[in-house]
Parts: C-alpha cells; sequence; structure tokens
C-alpha cells in the first residue's frame, strides 16, 4: 500500500528565512503533486513533478523530486507572512489513474 | 476559463438522511475525483470517473456512491448518513488521466447532525 509522509507537520518560521518541508512516499511512483490549503478553503495546485530530477520554481517556492529516494522537497525561500498555508503533497502510483495519495500535510505559520 | 464548481457548498443533514454533491469540472475536462477531508483522516480518496466509467474506488462503505455523466459532470450520493460523515467534499478535475494538472472545485461542507 502506498504511503506518504509529511515532515514537519508543523512548522513556525520568520519572515525572511529559508526552510525545507519533505515528503517522503512508500513504494514507486511516476508523478508527484504539491497543493497549498489556506483555512476553510480548498486546494490550490502548486507543482506537478513527473520525473525524477524534476525541479519546479514558482516565486519564493521551489519544488523538486527524487524518485530514487523516493523523496520530494518543498523548499521556501526568504518566507513572507502570505506564505502561511498548510502544504500537501500527493502521489499518484502509476498507470492510467489520477488517484491521490495525500501526506498528512505541513502547517506553515510565517511570524513577522 | 470558468473553474471547477460545486453544489452546493454547504449542507446540513440529519443522521439517517442522504444527500447528494454535485461537481461540474473545467471545460473539456473528462476526468473527475472526488475527495473527503476531515480533520481526523485529512484527505482519503473516494471514487475516480473518467468518461462516464468508474475506474477507481476507495476504501470507502457501500452508502458513497457516485456516477459521471456524459458532460463529465459528477455526483456522488451518500446514503443513510452517519455523523462521521460530515467533511468537506471535494472534487478534482483533470484533462485526462495521466501527468495533468489536478485542479480542484471549492468543496461542499457537508455537517450531519
Amino acid at each position: 500500500e502506498l504511503k506518504v509522509e509529511q515532515n514537519p507537520l508543523f512548522l513556525s518560521m520568520q519572515e525572511g528565512k529559508n526552510y525545507t518541508i519533505y515528503c517522503n512516499y512508500s513504494t514507486t511512483s511516476d508523478r508527484l503533486y504539491w497543493y497549498r490549503q489556506d483555512p476553510g478553503k480548498s486546494l490550490e495546485s502548486l507543482f506537478v513533478l513527473l520525473s525524477n530530477g524534476a525541479v519546479k520554481q514558482e516565486g519564493r517556492l521551489m519544488a523538486s523530486l527524487d524518485t530514487k529516494a523516493r523523496l520530494s522537497t518543498l523548499h521556501i525561500t526568504a518566507a513572507v507572512h502570505d506564505l502561511s498555508a498548510t502544504y500537501f503533497c500527493a502521489v499518484v502510483r502509476g498507470g492510467a489513474t489520477n488517484k491521490l495519495i495525500f501526506g498528512t500535510g505541513t502547517l506553515l505559520a510565517v511570524q513577522p | 476559463k470558468a473553474g471547477v464548481t460545486q453544489t452546493p457548498r454547504y449542507l446540513i443533514k440529519t443522521r439517517g438522511q442522504q444527500v447528494t454533491l454535485s461537481c461540474s469540472p473545467i471545460s473539456g475536462h473528462r476526468s473527475v475525483s472526488w475527495y473527503q477531508q476531515t480533520p481526523g483522516q485529512g484527505l482519503q480518496f473516494l471514487f475516480e470517473y473518467f468518461s462516464e466509467t468508474q475506474r477507481n474506488k476507495g476504501n470507502f462503505p457501500g452508502r458513497f456512491s457516485g456516477r459521471q455523466f456524459s458532460n463529465s459532470r459528477s455526483e456522488m450520493n451518500v446514503s443513510t448518513l452517519e455523523l462521521g460523515d460530515s467533511a468537506l467534499y471535494l472534487c478534482a478535475s483533470s484533462y485526462r488521466q495521466g501527468g495533468y494538472e489536478q485542479y480542484f472545485g471549492p468543496g461542499t461542507r457537508l455537517t450531519v447532525t
């Protein structure tokens, strides 16, 4: 059974600092997604990573994928308060399916 | 381009009743998936539909069912509601199965009393 673990579960950081959220998954997968969720809201798509070594960047967020290590990272550069949200990674095992297996989420609180 | 729409946005039901939730995907998208989000269990997969066929089903009891219509709109139904069914129900829209982005709707907040 495919399992997805994120750490940390909660991250409090100061504005201007850098940090990384880790996403580990238990079996081979060919797709990894990152989403953002604000309180009481739906999921906003951030990145789709499709191959080993894939790296994508948008603003202060950069995501990477290492399929051999079964690890994805979401790196936050020079955090700002607007980045405060819960971040989820989700994995699709492969084949003709869109079934997402989600991690537990990381609650990020950026303090001014 | 309009996003994913879900109706209703909020719903309050009583135990034992049934409920139907609707999801309209982005125009041109033919894949719709449903998820349940609760504080205790997180985000869990319910079903996946493509071209009116259920392609995958999650580990939920038979009280949970769904379908997809020829215009790609999807509905899910929960019969004999239980308190534990209170959750945010999200649907995701994608062009098709494979390495495409999956866009989520605003969700339906179901409260069972």
